[in-house]
């Protein structure tokens, strides 16, 4: 069966470093998204990205976050310069539809932890 | 306030007791999703809503959109079940926002 896969599953880096998160949905999947869970707090959306461009972001999402779809398979989250409060779980997901019949498959997550 | 208010937060149950976690959402939605989130981290999608009533083995959900409610039902629950429960609505397109959980124990 089809999954998304991210890569790392934790990723350990200091303050101020650059991190990039991949992940790579569901080949025939259209729309993307990155989430992020702060331990112990609940799940939050940061963008959604459809066609090649972002579709929607939220106010965590600011000048430090980009994202990428640098090839047909890869779609990545880039932290410019990482500090403490960004250590969280990241989710992809991706869904083939979206606005009411997009179900949305989830990746296993990458643990980042920021020192 | 959340967008998405889940009860209970917490809840532990005896193997074979149904069980019922609700799912109160302020804002016009065009689905709602019940997933269910392990002890490791990983999300699964459990049903997806946008009206009625939807069973899946010992899993339903229901819907009442004038209500703005929701409820996951698990019968006979077992051990197994024991997990994060996660109510999450689709706020017109692109994007879903999430409840803060119902973590289930259920013991043997």
């Amino acid at each position: 069966e089809p999954e998304v896969t991210q890569t790392p599953s934790h990723q350990v880096t200091q303050m101020g470093q650059e991190v990039i998160l991949r992940c790579v949905p569901i080949s025939n999947h259209l729309y993307f998204y990155w989430y992020r869970q702060i331990l112990g707090q609940k799940v939050e959306f940061l963008v959604s990205f459809y066609n090649n461009e972002i579709s929607e972001k939220s106010e965590i999402f600011d000048d430090q976050f980009s994202v990428e779809r640098p090839d047909g398979s890869n779609f990545t989250l880039k932290i410019r310069s990482t500090k403490l409060e960004d250590s969280a779980m990241y989710f992809c997901a991706s869904s083939h539809t979206s606005g009411g019949a997009g179900e949305q498959f989830f990746g296993p997550g990458t643990r980042l932890t920021v020192l | 306030k959340n967008e998405v208010e889940q009860s209970p937060q917490n809840l532990t149950a005896q193997e074979g007791e149904f069980i019922t976690i609700n799912c109160s959402y302020s804002v016009g939605i065009s689905a709602l999703h019940w997933l269910q989130q392990h002890p490791g981290g990983g999300i699964v999608s459990l049903f997806m809503l946008s009206s009625g009533k939807k069973k899946h083995g010992r899993l339903i959900a229901t819907i009442n959109i004038q209500e703005k409610h929701s409820s996951l039902h698990i019968t006979a629950s077992h051990p197994r079940d024991s997990a994060v429960y996660i109510c999450a609505v689709e706020k017109g397109t692109y994007k879903y926002i999430f409840g803060t959980g119902t973590r289930l124990k259920v013991l043997a």
